[in-house]
């Protein structure tokens, strides 16, 4: 089935500690990619985006992203996390690329920050 | 730019009224605004595409009849809970396409309880 999968629901890391969060997809063409952070009871603001190009994508707050075509994954990177990094992170998927289509969402990775 | 202001963030209704929820594209026109729904500690979960001018799309397991879309004009579009319970109880947050490059903007959500 057709599907966006981020393994790790919970992740605890240190402050000034790199973080890595995964995440894998299952549909057949490459598709469009995404990275949102969402706060408590806050909407989401968009980290990162993957349409083509260089597979690695620089984004907002120090994050960055690595494209593995083979792997299907959108790895979600940051070299040294601040408290303020803790929430809760989504990979999204528009799965037909595309200005029109909808994003398909992974079940979120939270983060926690121990200082 | 690209702001998405969504209203009202929160409301608590009686079980049985029904709530009405506004996604405004202030300095874009949106043709195309998803609505989320998401649940405690869940992922975002697509319940319909709202085309201005036309009739909303909706997912699969989601009743039209409900949860009612209307996107009259390039700048809104509204979700309206019908005869709301307390199943209804979420987090809704609506996104709109920003440009041919799939800029999705969110609105900051808005916290529905059914009491």
């Amino acid at each position: 089935a057709q599907s966006v999968t981020q393994p790790d629901i919970h992740i605890t890391v240190s402050e000034g500690a790199s973080l890595e969060l995964r995440c894998n997809y299952s549909y057949g063409a490459t598709p469009y990619l995404f990275w949102y952070v969402q706060s408590p009871g806050q909407g989401l603001q968009l980290l990162l985006k993957y349409f083509s190009g260089d597979t690695l994508v620089q984004g907002i707050k120090g994050f960055e992203a690595e494209f593995k075509r083979s792997q299907s994954s959108f790895n979600l990177r940051k070299p040294s996390v601040h408290w303020s990094d803790a929430a809760e992170y989504f990979c999204a998927v528009a799965p037909y690329g595309g200005a029109t289509n909808k994003l398909i969402f992974g079940t979120g990775t939270l983060l926690a920050v121990q200082p | 730019g690209a702001v998405v202001s969504q209203h009202p963030s929160w409301v608590i209704c009686k079980s049985g009224t029904s709530v009405k929820i506004e996604c405004r594209s202030l300095d874009f026109q949106a043709t195309t605004m998803f609505w989320y729904r998401q649940f405690p500690k869940q992922s975002l979960m697509l319940m319909a595409t709202s085309n201005e001018g036309s009739k909303a799309t909706y997912e699969q397991g989601v009743e039209k009849d409900k949860f009612l879309i209307n996107h009259a004009s390039l700048t809104l579009s509204t979700l309206t809970v019908t005869s709301a319970h307390p199943e209804d109880s979420s987090f809704y947050i609506c996104s709109a396409i920003r440009d041919s490059q799939g800029g999705y903007t969110f609105g900051s959500g808005t916290r529905l309880t059914v009491v």
